[in-house]
């Protein structure tokens, strides 16, 4: 692994089955971050997590659910998925050292 | 919160010079961002500013002035290869990033 990576790459999925975004980074990074990209509104903060064990909301937080177990992974869950969670879904993360966020290669999710 | 304002398109001649404004309005600002796209890819990192004035890195320069709420990023000696949206972001005090909606350049021959 090189960087942050993220599964599926895209994935079709039926209204109200629970399905879990996975990102994992090899950088030692301290915080993680979930986004999701929809046309005309840019980037929406879903989800962060400043360290392990710790998460907190962002601007768009409902329907989703996240943990931090551990440094590397920051996976994001959908309860229960609607058609107004298909999105392309990006993870990114950061270090306290470094002012630029790096972001995984994304996940494209159709809600139907 | 933070509301961060950029032009939605905007073309240019492969060569010339074209300068992507941003203003924001913020409860709590940490720094600013700019991030390029290419369509199907993830953002990567451009620039950051953080105090007033200029950052020129290559072609790209970013610009900011705190006092009025407002950056602008230059691309000079446009390339083909600089058609990508351009994000402008900015950081609260919790470092957390806002993003704009984003600037597509479209670099014609």
């Amino acid at each position: 692994i090189a960087g942050i990576t993220q599964a599926p790459t895209s994935q079709i999925l039926a209204a109200g089955r629970r399905m879990t975004l996975r990102c994992t980074q090899d950088m030692r990074h301290n915080a993680m971050y979930w986004y999701r990209q929809d046309l005309g509104l840019g980037l929406r903060l879903i989800h962060y997590s400043n360290t392990a064990g710790t998460t907190g909301k962002g601007e768009v937080p409902d329907g989703y659910s996240v943990s931090r177990a551990n440094t590397d992974d920051f996976p994001l869950t959908l309860a229960s998925a609607v058609p107004s969670q298909t999105s392309v879904y990006f993870c990114a993360s950061s270090s306290g050292a470094s002012n630029e966020q790096f972001f995984g290669p994304g996940t494209r999710l159709t809600v139907l | 919160g933070q509301n961060i304002d950029q032009p939605t398109e905007m073309t240019a001649t492969e060569g010339a010079i074209v300068q992507i404004n941003c203003t924001y309005q913020t409860s709590g600002f940490n720094g600013l961002f700019w991030y390029q796209q290419h369509a199907g890819e993830a953002p990567t990192f451009l620039s950051y500013n953080v105090l007033d004035g200029l950052e020129e890195k290559g072609r790209f320069s970013s610009f900011l002035s705190r006092s009025k709420g407002y950056s602008y990023l230059l691309l000079k000696e446009l390339q083909m290869k600089d058609s990508a949206s351009y994000l402008c972001a900015v950081r609260d005090s919790d470092y957390k990033l806002s993003f704009g909606a984003g600037t597509t350049v479209t670099v014609r021959a």
